[in-house]
């Protein structure tokens, strides 16, 4: 199985902020590299799909680029509603698995 | 619309199985996807639990493999997770998920809290 290394753990920023995210993948990953936004009390909720694809109703300031084995999530301006968990996730063709997520919060 | 519902126990003790269903609306189980366990234990990240094709067939993951089985019941267009021989690090909110966007979850359950205690 894959094993996806995420980070960092925390990050602190100001809203206004460009902020990057990063996970590594055990693995070539082909194209099934997925990113949520998770709240406390919520599901999470796809945030992007297919490594750069924006998922429904989130706003163009959120992106995500890589290939390979490293892949990342920017933020280019963050906005208060934006403070939460981030999840990457793999599919490698027969399991699913998470990085360990990284906690955004206000600096 | 492809809407999951998770129902089941809150409160599980220590040694016994866990039970949870999660149920369908929107779409037969049967006709499409796979149908997908994943729980977040407090404080910590989420993890894949385990996934069931419209098919039957089933995968887990290898960390919990020996404990866990999930299955369809089309006839109620539901699909459930049984965990056996739980102890505290089982307890977690279980969220039922389907991935029908490019292998990504785009379709979530609420989520159900379950505590295991005696």
């Amino acid at each position: 199985d894959i094993q996806m290394t995420q980070s960092p753990s925390t990050l602190s920023a100001s809203v206004g902020d460009r902020v990057t995210i990063t996970c590594r993948a055990s693995q070539t990953i082909t194209r099934y590299l997925a990113w949520y936004q998770h709240k406390p009390g919520k599901a999470p909720k796809l945030l992007i799909y297919k490594v750069s694809s924006l998922g429904s109703g989130f706003p163009s300031r959120f992106s995500g680029s890589g290939s390979g084995t490293e892949f990342t999530l920017t933020i280019s301006s963050v906005q208060p509603d934006d403070f939460a968990s981030y999840y990457c996730q793999a599919y490698d063709g027969s399991s699913w698995t998470f990085g360990q997520g990284t906690k955004l919060e206000i600096k | 619309q492809v809407q999951l519902q998770e129902s089941g126990p809150g409160l599980v003790k220590p040694s016994q199985t866990l039970s949870l269903t999660c149920t369908v609306s929107g779409f037969p189980i049967s006709g499409n996807y796979y149908w997908v366990w994943i729980r977040q234990a407090p404080g910590k990240g989420l993890e894949y639990v385990g996934s069931v094709s419209h098919t039957g067939s089933a995968s887990y993951n290898p960390s919990l493999k020996s404990r866990v089985t999930i299955s369809l019941d089309t006839s109620k267009n539901q699909f459930s997770l049984k965990v056996n021989s739980v102890t505290a690090a089982d307890s977690a909110v279980y969220y039922c998920a389907s991935p029908q966007l490019e292998f990504s979850f785009d379709v979530w359950g609420q989520g159900t809290m379950v505590t295991v205690s005696s």
